[in-house]
């Protein structure tokens, strides 16, 4: 059963602490992202990867960190700088498409709360 | 000014009513167009992908681009309380990123 995955479903963060959300994909993608979404605001880029062990800011990636370490892993983790963590976060990966056009899928979500 | 505008509503219409939800957008390097359907608390899901100007269809969703105006819609036909959800416009260029639109709430009463 393919598709993405990402875990845990919620995550309740206290004060200065980091915490790590989980996604995993078996599409056998090159490319994955991490976004963040939050009301009003539509999807905002913080993270991506478009090959194993490389990869690159988005618009909003202060606060947070990534690793690519595996094709089929690209793990957030949300530091204690990031000052306003409480958000939605979802991750994508990309099929190529036509003439190198992408088709992004997105996993479940995680909801992140700060105590 | 923002890449990608897209009205956030929300939009409320009775069952079987004709649905328009739009964005425009100022980057003339954007290729192709997708909308996406989110339901509340869940991940976006592809809805409609597109890469020229025109019409294309899917069942009750039609998806229209305009190059020459920078602007893209997506119609709903005979809309269903199940389609109640946030429509998300996304763009994309050849930079392997794209670049979403607010999102719209779209609310279909029985």
């Amino acid at each position: 059963d393919g598709g993405i995955t990402q875990s845990p479903k919620y995550l309740f963060r206290k004060e200065g602490q980091n915490v790590t959300l989980s996604c995993e994909q078996n599409l056998n993608h090159d490319a994955m992202y991490w976004y963040r979404q939050d009301p009003g605001q539509g999807l905002r880029l913080i993270y991506y990867s478009q090959i194993v062990n490389d990869f690159q800011k988005g618009d909003i990636a202060e606060g947070y960190s990534v690793s690519r370490e595996k094709k089929e892993s690209f793990p957030l983790t949300v530091t204690s700088a990031q000052k306003n963590p409480t958000a939605f976060y979802l991750c994508a990966s990309t099929s190529p498409g036509l003439a190198g056009t992408d088709t992004q899928y997105f996993g479940p979500g995680t909801r992140l709360t700060v105590l | 000014q923002k890449e990608v505008e897209q009205d956030p509503g929300p939009l409320s219409v009775p069952e079987g009513a004709i649905v328009s939800l739009n964005c425009t957008y100022s980057n003339s390097a954007f290729q192709y167009f997708m909308w996406y359907r989110q339901y509340s608390r869940k991940g976006p899901e592809l809805l409609m992908y597109t890469y020229s100007s025109g019409n294309k269809e899917d069942g009750r969703f039609t998806a229209q681009v305009d190059k020459s105006s920078k602007y893209i819609s997506l119609f709903i036909r005979d809309s269903q309380p199940s389609d109640s959800a946030t429509y998300l416009c996304a763009m994309g260029s050849n930079t392997g990123k794209l670049i979403f639109g607010q999102g719209t709430t779209l609310q279909v009463k029985p």
